[in-house]
Protein backbone atom coordinates (compact mmCIF):
# COMPACT_ATOMS: atom_id res chain seq x y z
CA UNK A 1 0.00 0.00 0.00
CA UNK A 2 1.28 3.63 -1.25
CA UNK A 3 1.42 5.62 1.71
CA UNK A 4 3.49 7.99 3.97
CA UNK A 5 4.21 6.61 7.45
CA UNK A 6 4.61 8.97 10.22
CA UNK A 7 6.13 7.88 13.82
CA UNK A 8 5.48 8.39 16.89
CA UNK A 9 1.91 9.67 16.39
CA UNK A 10 1.73 11.53 19.89
CA UNK A 11 4.46 12.35 22.08
CA UNK A 12 4.83 14.53 24.81
CA UNK A 13 8.47 15.90 25.66
CA UNK A 14 9.86 18.93 27.92
CA UNK A 15 11.58 22.07 27.02
CA UNK A 16 14.68 21.50 25.62
CA UNK A 17 14.96 17.54 25.06
CA UNK A 18 15.76 17.13 21.62
CA UNK A 19 13.95 14.86 19.57
CA UNK A 20 13.27 13.56 15.93
CA UNK A 21 9.90 12.58 14.27
CA UNK A 22 10.71 10.28 11.45
CA UNK A 23 8.62 10.12 8.10
CA UNK A 24 9.05 7.18 5.68
CA UNK A 25 7.41 6.97 2.48
CA UNK A 26 7.16 3.38 0.01
CA UNK A 27 5.76 5.96 -3.92
CA UNK A 28 10.00 6.52 -4.55
CA UNK A 29 9.05 10.22 -4.93
CA UNK A 30 11.66 13.01 -5.00
CA UNK A 31 9.70 15.87 -3.50
CA UNK A 32 9.26 15.60 0.37
CA UNK A 33 8.23 18.43 2.91
CA UNK A 34 7.27 19.18 6.46
CA UNK A 35 4.65 21.21 7.39
CA UNK A 36 2.82 21.79 11.22
CA UNK A 37 -1.12 22.67 11.45
CA UNK A 38 -2.41 25.10 14.07
CA UNK A 39 -5.94 26.61 14.68
CA UNK A 40 -6.62 29.64 12.72
CA UNK A 41 -3.23 29.48 10.90
CA UNK A 42 -3.41 26.11 9.25
CA UNK A 43 -0.73 24.09 7.25
CA UNK A 44 2.70 26.21 7.32
CA UNK A 45 5.31 24.17 5.47
CA UNK A 46 8.51 23.89 7.78
CA UNK A 47 11.34 22.41 5.24
CA UNK A 48 11.41 20.60 1.96
CA UNK A 49 13.24 18.30 0.23
CA UNK A 50 13.56 17.94 -3.87
CA UNK A 51 15.43 14.64 -3.75
CA UNK A 52 18.20 13.02 -1.60
CA UNK A 53 20.63 15.73 0.47
CA UNK A 54 19.09 18.55 -1.37
CA UNK A 55 17.36 20.14 1.65
CA UNK A 56 15.56 23.97 1.67
CA UNK A 57 14.17 26.13 4.20
CA UNK A 58 10.01 26.38 3.85
CA UNK A 59 8.02 29.57 5.64
CA UNK A 60 8.33 28.66 9.41
CA UNK A 61 11.87 26.87 9.65
CA UNK A 62 13.35 28.37 13.07
CA UNK A 63 13.76 25.46 15.52
CA UNK A 64 13.51 22.37 12.77
CA UNK A 65 16.53 20.47 11.12
CA UNK A 66 15.90 17.88 8.43
CA UNK A 67 18.11 15.72 6.72
CA UNK A 68 17.46 13.54 3.58
CA UNK A 69 20.14 10.86 3.31
CA UNK A 70 17.84 8.46 1.84
CA UNK A 71 15.20 9.04 -0.93
CA UNK A 72 12.69 7.40 0.90
CA UNK A 73 13.26 9.01 4.51
CA UNK A 74 12.52 12.63 5.90
CA UNK A 75 13.23 12.68 9.76
CA UNK A 76 12.21 16.28 11.30
CA UNK A 77 14.44 16.83 14.37
CA UNK A 78 13.72 19.56 17.59
CA UNK A 79 17.24 20.16 19.08
CA UNK A 80 16.04 22.03 21.53
CA UNK A 81 12.06 22.27 21.54
CA UNK A 82 10.26 25.21 23.53
CA UNK A 83 6.65 25.17 24.10
CA UNK A 84 5.68 27.49 20.49
CA UNK A 85 6.82 24.79 19.29
CA UNK A 86 3.54 22.79 20.20
CA UNK A 87 1.76 21.33 16.90
CA UNK A 88 0.11 18.78 15.26
CA UNK A 89 2.93 17.84 12.54
CA UNK A 90 2.19 16.01 8.85
CA UNK A 91 5.17 14.75 6.45
CA UNK A 92 4.22 14.91 3.30
CA UNK A 93 5.79 13.68 0.05
CA UNK A 94 5.10 13.72 -3.82
CA UNK A 95 6.08 12.90 -7.44
CA UNK A 96 7.65 16.66 -7.80
CA UNK A 97 7.92 19.69 -6.10
CA UNK A 98 4.94 21.30 -8.70
CA UNK A 99 3.04 17.82 -7.99
CA UNK A 100 -0.59 18.83 -7.63
CA UNK A 101 -1.00 15.52 -5.23
CA UNK A 102 0.93 15.43 -1.86
CA UNK A 103 0.23 12.47 -0.01
CA UNK A 104 -0.01 13.35 3.96
CA UNK A 105 1.38 10.90 6.77
CA UNK A 106 -1.16 10.74 9.68
CA UNK A 107 0.35 13.06 11.58
CA UNK A 108 2.46 13.90 15.06
CA UNK A 109 0.87 15.36 17.71
CA UNK A 110 3.79 16.87 19.49
CA UNK A 111 2.97 18.84 23.19
CA UNK A 112 6.27 20.43 24.66
CA UNK A 113 5.55 21.27 28.57
CA UNK B 1 -3.39 40.52 2.80
CA UNK B 2 -2.19 36.52 3.18
CA UNK B 3 -1.62 35.01 -0.59
CA UNK B 4 -4.69 32.62 0.37
CA UNK B 5 -7.81 33.82 2.83
CA UNK B 6 -10.96 30.80 3.67
CA UNK B 7 -13.72 31.58 5.43
CA UNK B 8 -12.73 29.89 9.22
CA UNK B 9 -15.91 28.50 9.67
CA UNK B 10 -17.05 26.18 11.43
CA UNK B 11 -19.64 25.28 9.49
CA UNK B 12 -22.66 22.67 10.63
CA UNK B 13 -25.27 22.12 7.82
CA UNK B 14 -28.58 19.61 8.17
CA UNK B 15 -27.97 15.87 5.56
CA UNK B 16 -28.99 16.51 2.68
CA UNK B 17 -28.03 20.39 2.19
CA UNK B 18 -26.11 22.07 -0.35
CA UNK B 19 -22.90 23.15 0.76
CA UNK B 20 -20.54 26.15 -0.59
CA UNK B 21 -17.02 26.38 0.63
CA UNK B 22 -14.90 29.18 -0.47
CA UNK B 23 -11.51 30.58 -0.59
CA UNK B 24 -10.47 34.19 -2.41
CA UNK B 25 -6.78 34.77 -3.26
CA UNK B 26 -4.70 37.62 -4.22
CA UNK B 27 -1.63 36.22 -6.00
CA UNK B 28 -2.62 35.95 -10.04
CA UNK B 29 -0.30 34.11 -11.16
CA UNK B 30 -1.85 30.79 -9.33
CA UNK B 31 -3.10 28.46 -12.22
CA UNK B 32 -3.98 25.16 -10.41
CA UNK B 33 -6.49 24.91 -7.87
CA UNK B 34 -6.96 22.55 -5.01
CA UNK B 35 -9.28 21.24 -2.35
CA UNK B 36 -8.27 18.71 0.01
CA UNK B 37 -10.19 16.89 2.55
CA UNK B 38 -8.75 16.27 6.07
CA UNK B 39 -11.04 13.39 8.36
CA UNK B 40 -10.14 13.82 12.11
CA UNK B 41 -6.97 12.22 13.16
CA UNK B 42 -5.77 12.06 9.41
CA UNK B 43 -3.65 13.77 7.11
CA UNK B 44 -5.17 16.10 4.15
CA UNK B 45 -6.05 14.00 0.91
CA UNK B 46 -6.50 15.19 -2.35
CA UNK B 47 -10.30 15.90 -3.15
CA UNK B 48 -10.25 17.55 -6.87
CA UNK B 49 -8.37 20.20 -8.56
CA UNK B 50 -8.31 22.13 -11.22
CA UNK B 51 -6.37 24.44 -13.60
CA UNK B 52 -7.56 27.45 -14.54
CA UNK B 53 -11.49 29.03 -14.82
CA UNK B 54 -14.00 26.99 -15.23
CA UNK B 55 -15.96 24.33 -13.21
CA UNK B 56 -14.88 20.60 -12.55
CA UNK B 57 -17.59 18.21 -11.07
CA UNK B 58 -16.94 14.94 -9.87
CA UNK B 59 -19.93 13.00 -8.14
CA UNK B 60 -21.32 15.24 -5.65
CA UNK B 61 -18.62 17.54 -5.87
CA UNK B 62 -17.98 20.43 -7.92
CA UNK B 63 -15.05 23.01 -7.60
CA UNK B 64 -15.54 26.53 -9.36
CA UNK B 65 -12.72 28.67 -10.13
CA UNK B 66 -13.30 32.71 -11.15
CA UNK B 67 -10.15 33.81 -11.88
CA UNK B 68 -11.24 37.65 -12.56
CA UNK B 69 -12.48 37.51 -9.01
CA UNK B 70 -9.23 35.60 -7.14
CA UNK B 71 -12.55 33.36 -5.93
CA UNK B 72 -12.47 29.77 -5.91
CA UNK B 73 -15.35 27.42 -4.58
CA UNK B 74 -16.19 23.58 -3.54
CA UNK B 75 -19.86 22.91 -3.58
CA UNK B 76 -21.17 19.72 -1.95
CA UNK B 77 -24.45 18.39 -2.98
CA UNK B 78 -26.60 16.19 -0.86
CA UNK B 79 -24.35 16.08 1.98
CA UNK B 80 -24.00 13.37 3.98
CA UNK B 81 -22.75 13.06 7.51
CA UNK B 82 -19.42 11.41 6.10
CA UNK B 83 -18.42 14.78 4.39
CA UNK B 84 -18.19 16.20 7.83
CA UNK B 85 -14.15 16.79 7.81
CA UNK B 86 -12.41 19.79 7.42
CA UNK B 87 -11.78 21.15 3.53
CA UNK B 88 -8.39 22.80 2.91
CA UNK B 89 -7.97 25.30 -0.36
CA UNK B 90 -4.86 25.30 -1.67
CA UNK B 91 -2.90 26.79 -4.77
CA UNK B 92 0.02 27.03 -7.13
CA UNK B 93 1.59 28.43 -9.92
CA UNK B 94 2.67 25.85 -11.46
CA UNK B 95 6.09 25.06 -12.99
CA UNK B 96 9.37 23.20 -11.73
CA UNK B 97 9.66 25.10 -8.52
CA UNK B 98 6.05 26.18 -7.50
CA UNK B 99 4.98 24.95 -4.31
CA UNK B 100 0.88 24.54 -2.73
CA UNK B 101 0.31 27.13 -0.93
CA UNK B 102 -2.73 26.44 1.52
CA UNK B 103 -5.86 27.87 3.08
CA UNK B 104 -6.57 27.55 6.62
CA UNK B 105 -9.14 24.85 6.45
CA UNK B 106 -12.87 25.00 7.40
CA UNK B 107 -14.66 22.26 9.20
CA UNK B 108 -18.08 20.84 7.98
CA UNK B 109 -20.28 19.18 10.52
CA UNK B 110 -22.87 17.27 8.17
CA UNK B 111 -25.69 16.34 10.82
CA UNK B 112 -27.82 13.21 10.54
Amino acid sequence: EAQVTQNPRYLITVTGKKLTVTCSQNMNHEYMSWYRQDPGLGLRQIYYSMNVEVTDKGDVPEGYKVSRKEKRNFPLILESPSPNQTSLYFCASSISRDSLEAFFGQGTRLTVV
Amino acid sequence: QKEVEQDPGPLSVPEGAIVSLNCTYSNSAFQYFMWYRQYSRKGPELLMYTYSSGNKEDGRFTAQVDKSSKYISLFIRDSQPSDSATYLCAMSVGGANSKLTFGKGITLSVRP
